[in-house]
């Protein structure tokens, strides 16, 4: 089956340093990739759609200068947290869609997450 | 627009028991749906998923869910719960006509006593 590959799985940070997340599709080809942030307890928060050689889409309220998202290939997608605070800090997780809509394949497969900790 | 509504976000089941998990959903257009796993610090596992064709689906480690329209229900079971299903389980949706990202559910905890 289908799998995502995300690294580092926990990182810590000082304060005011960037942190770079990647997000790799293993044995298919990613357009479309995902980045959600995840705090404890909570559910998933969509923070930006990733579309292979074109720039992301941010949802509202997420600040794309803070969360870079580079997206240069169809397995490889990269999230920089830049600057980041103790308030970064959080659990991130990437997916990749798999497929077309209407497919049998359609689906999104998630990678393991990013626990991320800003001191 | 899209929601997906978890009822209950801690579910407790003794071992054996019927494990039951409720999603309802809103949505314009008939809806992909899909149930994922996640256990602590991990990403997220999927265990079954509705496109088309047959309402019942069955998923993997036993679970299964019924997509009925007319309740517009998404519910998750599995006839006997093991002390390994004790994770939190998110119920999402997704649009196929906009090729649209996931909207998750809130989630449930799912506990399970010996």
């Amino acid at each position: 089956g289908a799998v995502v590959s995300q690294h580092p799985s926990r990182v810590i940070c000082k304060s005011g340093t960037s942190v770079k997340i990647e997000c790799r599709s293993l044995d298919f080809q990613a357009t479309t990739m995902f980045w959600y942030r995840q705090f404890p307890k909570q559910s998933l928060m969509l923070m930006a759609t990733s579309n292979e050689g074109s720039k992301a889409t941010y949802e509202q309220g997420v600040e794309k200068d803070k969360f870079l998202i580079n997206h240069a290939s169809l397995t490889l997608s990269t999230l920089t947290v830049t600057s980041a605070h103790p308030e970064d800090s959080s659990f991130y997780i990437c997916s990749a869609r798999e497929s077309t809509p209407y497919q049998r394949n359609y689906g999104y497969t998630f990678g393991s997450g990013t626990r991320l900790t800003v001191v | 627009a899209q929601s997906v509504t978890q009822l209950g976000s801690h579910v407790s089941v003794s071992e054996g028991a019927l494990v039951l998990l409720r999603c309802n959903y809103s949505s314009s257009v008939p809806p992909y749906l899909f149930w994922y796993v996640q256990y602590p610090n991990q990403g997220l596992q999927l265990l079954l998923k509705y496109t088309t064709g047959a309402t019942l689906v069955k998923g993997i480690n036993g679970f299964e869910a019924e997509f009925k329209k007319s309740e517009t229900s998404f519910h998750l079971t599995k006839p006997s719960a093991h002390m390994s299903d004790a994770a939190e389980y998110f119920c999402a949706v997704s649009d196929p006509d906009s090729w649209g990202k996931l909207q998750f559910g809130a989630g449930t905890q799912v506990v399970v006593t010996p």
